[in-house]
């Protein structure tokens, strides 16, 4: 059974491009997480997402980032107009339908760089 | 509003010593704790986790945590440790909005032989 993976594993963007990041939850799991790691920093919530519906934001930032999750095919975490502060490690976590407290299993994540 | 804090940034110990980890936790609500492990340029893998019942709580690895409700705390420990455990560890918690975890700034831990 493929755990969470996540492509590109690293990504180079010049500011202003736009990045997209990829995530394919493990099989079986209809809920979808997507967290940021800043240098030094521990891992911050963005968006919380099940197929085709945003359930909870509010760790989005309100403008560039946006966030899919659709009826087939893996969710995307966009980012437009990209700027130096957006380089991070974006984690993408998944679930099984159920409860609150299942666990979430995280992908290798996506090394974004800002040039 | 949730928050979650780890009391040292890097833990620097001998091969075979014994190590804790540790984790302060502040909710108003029911609150589930977890510990994920990130080796280098790798994911975060769960080494166990607090849901309710039991408060020793029994992980991969031989680790092991104990939830103190009050002290609101959530402390990780391994009687003894080996190089392969030298990576950062990341306290969570969730349960106060669903699906979402709140993560500790991150622990360092690094296994000298």
């Amino acid at each position: 059974n493929a755990g969470v993976m996540q492509n590109p594993r690293h990504l180079v963007r010049r500011r202003g491009q736009e990045a997209r990041l990829r995530c394919s939850p493990m099989k079986g799991h209809s809920h979808v997480y997507w967290y940021r790691q800043l240098p030094e920093e521990g891992l911050k919530f963005m968006v919380y997402l099940q197929k085709e519906n945003i359930i909870d934001e509010s760790g989005m930032p309100k403008e560039r980032f946006s966030a899919e999750f659709p009826k087939e095919g893996p969710s995307i975490l966009r980012i437009q107009q990209v700027v130096r502060g957006d380089s991070a490690a974006y984690f993408c976590a998944s679930s099984p339908p159920g409860r609150v407290t299942d666990t979430q299993y995280f992908g290798p994540g996506t090394r974004l760089t800002v040039l | 509003a949730q928050s979650v804090t780890q009391l040292d940034s890097q833990v620097p110990v001998f091969e075979e010593a014994p190590v804790e980890l540790r984790c302060n936790y502040s909710s108003s609500v029911s609150v589930y704790l977890f510990w994920y492990v990130q080796y280098p340029n790798q994911g975060l893998q769960l080494l166990l986790k607090y849901l309710s019942g039991s408060t020793l709580v029994k992980g991969i690895n031989g680790f092991e945590a104990e939830f103190n409700k009050s002290q609101t705390s959530f402390h990780l420990r391994k009687p003894s440790v080996h190089i392969s455990d030298t990576a950062e560890y990341f306290c969570a918690a969730g349960g106060t909005s669903y699906g979402k975890l709140t993560f500790g700034q991150g622990t360092i831990l690094t296994v000298h032989p």
